[in-house]
Parts: structure tokens; C-alpha cells; sequence
């Protein structure tokens, strides 16, 4: 069965901190896709990175930077001095998978809460 | 573009009430999918629809339904409300090409006392 992994519920850090939230999936598939989604205190989602089984170069947005590892089945996504505005709910989400091949449903998992203190 | 829109934003029902929550793109996307999301919780699949015309069960269907006569529109219709369907619901679409990549709508509070 598939599933998505975030253990760290919540995390606090201080401005300027790094912070690493970390992701693990479970899936038989050799071809998914992983993405990560922002949920500001405004409540929307925003789409950040989507990566797919095939690649895995390390990714670098700015102060937001993407670890996939297939060996370990992570993707874990690290916030470089961060900053009051990182403050969200942040998902991890995995492709499902139907017959082989993957879908655009998505397997979320259940978050985590970065708060960023001043 | 405005991407996908929600209607209403916020929602206060009472037991046993109906209502219909509208969502609307403009990106001209096939896959349109309903969640829901629970304090604390990650989202659950409602409904999503493939396509005009076809429409399919998520994860947590019971107590809603959906139809999808155009592309744009995915209205999610609630009958007789229950407690238990107070939460925040999302609706989101993606493309056929752009495998997963879900945009979300800013979501509508609902309250059913």
C-alpha cells in the first residue's frame, strides 16, 4: 500500500535557523511522483516542488532546497535561514499509483507545522 | 487567471441542512478533486472527477456528492448535514500532462451545528 510519512508534527525554530522537515513514502512503484505543498495561516495550499521517481538531483529554489533519496524512500525538504514567513503547515504527497502507472490523485500525509519565532 | 475559485467561503449549517459548495477553474484542467481537511489532519479525497460527465469516490465519500456537467464547474452538494462534516473543504484541479500537480482553491469553513 502506498502512504506518506511526516513524522515531525511540529517544529519550532528561530529566525535565521535552518530547518529540515522530513518525508518518507512507501510505494511498490518504480514510477511516482513527490510533491511538497505549503499551507500558509491563510489556509491555502500552495504547490512548491513536484519531482518525479527518475530524478534525483538535489533541488535548489532560493533558501528552499529538496533532498530525494529513492535508497531511503525520503524527500525531505530543508528551509534555509528561515524566516517569520516560513510559518506554515507544510505536506508531503505522493502520486497513487493505478495499474502501474501514476495518477493524479495524490496521497498526503498528515503535515507539519513549522512555526518560526522572531 | 483566477485559477480555481470557491464559493461561499465560510458556512454555518445547521443538522440536517443542505447546500451546495460551488468550485470553478479557468485553467482548462481535466481532474478536479474535492477534500476535505480536519484540524490536525492532512487532506482526504472526497470526490474527484476525470473529466465532464465522469465522476468517482475518494476516500471519505459517504454523506456528500458531486456532478460534473462542464469542465469548469465541480459543485460538491452536502445532504442532511451532520456534525461530523464540519471541516474545511478544498477544491483543486490539475492538468493530463502535468502528472499529480494539484492547484488548490482557497478553500470554504464549514460549520454544522
Amino acid at each position: 500500500a502506498q502512504k506518506v510519512t511526516q513524522a515531525q508534527t511540529e517544529i519550532s525554530v528561530v529566525e535565521k535557523e535552518d530547518v529540515t522537515l522530513d518525508c518518507v513514502y512507501e510505494t511498490r512503484d518504480t514510477t511516482y511522483y513527490l510533491f511538497w505543498y505549503k499551507q500558509p495561516p491563510s489556509g491555502e495550499l500552495v504547490f512548491l516542488i513536484r519531482r518525479n521517481s527518475f530524478d534525483e538531483q538535489n533541488e535548489i529554489s532560493g533558501r528552499y532546497s529538496w533532498n530525494f533519496q529513492k535508497s531511503t524512500s525520503s524527500f525531505n525538504f530543508t528551509i534555509t535561514a528561515s524566516q517569520v514567513v516560513d510559518s506554515a503547515v507544510y505536506f508531503c504527497a505522493l502520486s497513487e499509483n493505478y495499474r502501474g502507472g501514476a495518477t493524479n490523485k495524490l496521497i498526503f500525509g498528515t503535515g507539519t507545522l513549522l512555526a518560526v519565532q522572531p | 487567471n483566477a485559477g480555481v475559485t470557491q464559493t461561499p467561503k465560510f458556512r454555518i449549517l445547521k443538522i440536517g441542512q443542505s447546500m451546495t459548495l460551488q468550485c470553478t477553474q479557468d485553467m482548462n484542467h481535466n481532474y478536479m478533486y474535492w477534500y476535505r481537511q480536519d484540524p490536525g489532519m492532512g487532506l482526504k479525497l472526497i470526490y474527484y472527477s476525470v473529466g465532464a460527465g465522469i465522476t468517482d469516490k475518494g476516500e471519505v465519500p459517504n454523506g456528500y456528492n458531486v456532478s460534473r456537467s462542464t469542465t469548469e464547474d465541480f459543485p460538491l452538494r452536502l445532504e442532511l448535514a451532520a456534525p461530523s462534516q464540519t471541516s474545511v473543504y478544498f477544491c483543486a484541479s490539475s492538468s493530463l500532462t502535468g502528472i499529480g500537480t494539484q492547484y488548490f482553491g482557497p478553500g470554504t469553513r464549514l460549520l454544522v451545528l
